[in-house]
Parts: structure tokens; sequence; C-alpha cells
């Protein structure tokens, strides 16, 4: 599993409250990856970090921020969760041998 | 733009059939192509990863080939079983970043 730990892995939220989620690796992995999951539009980055301090925005960053301030956690901030942010998130790290990616179980959020 | 698409979306097979699932992408400038298995609720498992200078790669029944040139790649699983049942994804090194394609949902039937 890469040694990747996504915490929490289910969270229930009210609209307008600010939502963290948490990545965390093991294996010093350099690039680290947020996605989102959602029925018919597949896999969207979300915002990725090529090293501490070093992030950058994906195809559907709004609404979310990033913070890496150690090599082994990548965290996903909601400022103010809102509906349409219910879905499902994933945790990606880049494989420096392989280049392939590799991914955290997921976690399930759910904005009410 | 990198786009990458999966054909079929959705296949039903009786147990035993060999089949082959596809992909395209739009730019052949990958580093490398991956394909992953998703069941239900839970996440991404790699099966198998070819590099951008490789022709394909094996994994027990399972084989993947890449023609970076004309931009496809093809899973091909020998021998079916119902245990086979999951969405299929592959995606592309682009960049900094992975970009995925829709998926392919596979159902064996016993």
């Amino acid at each position: 599993d890469a040694g990747i730990t996504q915490s929490p892995r289910h969270k229930v939220t009210e609209t307008g409250t600010p939502v963290t989620l948490r990545c965390h690796q093991t294996e010093n992995h350099r690039y680290m990856y947020w996605y989102r999951q959602d029925p018919g539009h597949g896999l969207r980055l979300i915002h990725y970090s090529y090293g501490v301090k070093d992030t950058d925005k994906g195809e559907v960053s709004d609404g979310y921020s990033v913070s890496r301030s150690k090599t082994e956690d990548f965290l996903l901030t909601l400022e103010s969760a809102t509906s349409s942010q219910t879905s499902v998130y994933f945790c990606a790290i880049r494989d420096i041998g392989t280049g392939g990616a590799f991914f955290g179980q997921g976690t399930r959020l759910t904005v009410v | 733009k990198q786009e990458v698409t999966q054909i079929p979306a959705a296949l039903s097979v009786p147990e035993g059939e060999n089949l082959v699932l596809n992909c395209s992408f739009t730019d052949s400038a990958i580093y490398n192509l991956q394909w992953f298995r998703q069941d239900p609720g839970k996440g991404l498992t790699s099966l198998l990863l070819i590099q951008s200078s490789q022709r394909e790669q094996t994994s027990g029944r399972l084989n993947a080939s890449l023609d970076k040139s004309s931009g496809r790649s093809t899973l091909y699983i020998a021998a079916s079983q119902p245990g086979d049942s999951a969405t299929y994804l592959c995606a592309v090194s682009y960049g900094q970043n992975f970009v995925f394609g829709p998926g392919t949902r596979l159902s064996v039937l016993p």
C-alpha cells in the first residue's frame, strides 16, 4: 500500500464548516496528490505537492486549500464545506523509482 | 491537454472468457501508463505499470501492452473469473501529474 494512510476514513459535516483531511506517508515520497472521485466525473486532481511548502493547483481547486509542512503529511482543507464537495477523496504519491501512482484507501466525505 | 478515454464503459462476460480492455490517450509525451483495479467502495490498486520505453508488462493472467505512437494501451485478462469483477482504470503520467480514464466496469458471471 506504499505506506499511505488517510484520515479520517469517513466524515459527515455540516455546510459552512471547515474540514481538514490528512494524508500521511512513511516512505519519503516527494510528490503527493489529492483527487476527488465522483460518479460521471472519474478522478479529478484538486492539488498536488512537489516538496515541503511546494504546492500547485489542479483542475478542481476552487474551495480547497492544501499545506505541506513536513514531507510525510499533506493536508487538504475545505475552508467552508458545501454540498458539492460531498465526494470520495483520495491521496496518492508518485513512486520515485517507477514513476507510478499509489493510492491511499480514501476518505468518504458527506456535507449535509 | 491530455485526455484519456476507455472503451468499453462496461462489459459483462461469462466466466472463463479472455477479454480485452482498451485505453487511449491524446498526447504521446507520457512517462508511463498504469492500469488500476477498483472494487466498489474501495481504493485503487495498481495492477501493471508500463514505462514509455516498454511495449508490454505481464502479471499472472494479466498482460498490458503500450503503443505510445498511436496513443493506445490494452489490458488483456485471460481466463476471467468472477473475482475479476471490478472497475479497471488506466492512467498516464504526464508532466508532473497523472491523467485518468473514466474506467471500464467489468462483470464476470459465474
